[in-house]
């Protein structure tokens, strides 16, 4: 059971550099989300979406854009990368009707 | 949205003692998770909460939610050092499973 895979596990970037972070669940879940942690201050909501097709905003979703383009991928673009987006990046995954949020092992970035 | 207050911040208590971490809201409660995190790893899903009064329990670590479904508490019976790590609440925001979570309680267990 793979469970949510994100991809890379590490990744150092430039600033003003691009990237995407990779998210797949393997559960055919329809919620998904995008999550930053940094220190002291807990995990706080990037996007998130309710289906294919479907993304709206959470908490701070400056400088990042998501596409769902279908149910298992959910991949997370920093357009141009800035050192405050250095952080520790989740990908969750959750059914419909279920009670467990999944989570993925975390993407550490860091932006120099 | 909601706030949510953990505490202690961080925790230290020798091996074999018990121990309760502290989840307080800012407005009613209508889902909360408790994860635990070790440092380099994801979150690993512990309990979920969603009546006032319920309680639920996993070897040695049981979960409640207050009547009033605006506290929860974490309570670990005789620690052991596999018990340390981050504790994480997270409170179910509604529409997508979106949560917001505390600032998490380090915890550490000596041998």
């Amino acid at each position: 059971n793979a469970g949510v895979t994100q991809t890379p596990k590490f990744q150092v970037l430039k600033t003003g550099q691009s990237m995407t972070l990779q998210c797949a669940q393997d559960m055919n879940h329809e919620y998904m989300s995008w999550y930053r942690q940094d220190p002291g201050m807990g995990l706080r909501l990037i996007h998130y979406s309710v289906g294919a097709g479907i993304t709206d905003q959470g908490e701070v979703p400056n400088g990042y854009n998501v596409s769902r383009s279908t149910t298992e991928d959910f991949p997370l673009r920093l357009l141009s990368a800035a050192p405050s987006q250095t952080s520790v990046y989740f990908c969750a995954s959750s059914q419909l009707l279920g009670n467990t949020i999944y989570f993925g092992e975390g993407s550490w970035l860091t932006v120099v | 949205s909601q706030e949510l207050e953990q505490s202690p911040q961080s925790l230290i208590v020798q091996e074999g003692k018990n121990l309760t971490i502290n989840c307080t809201s800012s407005k009613t409660l209508y889902g909360l998770y408790w994860y635990k995190q070790k440092y380099g790893e994801g979150l690993i899903f512990l309990m979920m909460l969603q009546k006032g009064g319920e309680e639920k329990s996993h070897e040695k670590i049981t979960a409640k939610l207050d009547e009033k479904k605006q506290q929860s508490s974490l309570h670990i019976t005789a620690s052991q050092p596999s018990h340390a790590g981050i504790y994480l609440c997270g409170a179910d925001e509604g529409s997508a499973r979106q949560l917001t979570f505390g600032s998490g309680t380090q915890l550490t267990v000596l041998p």
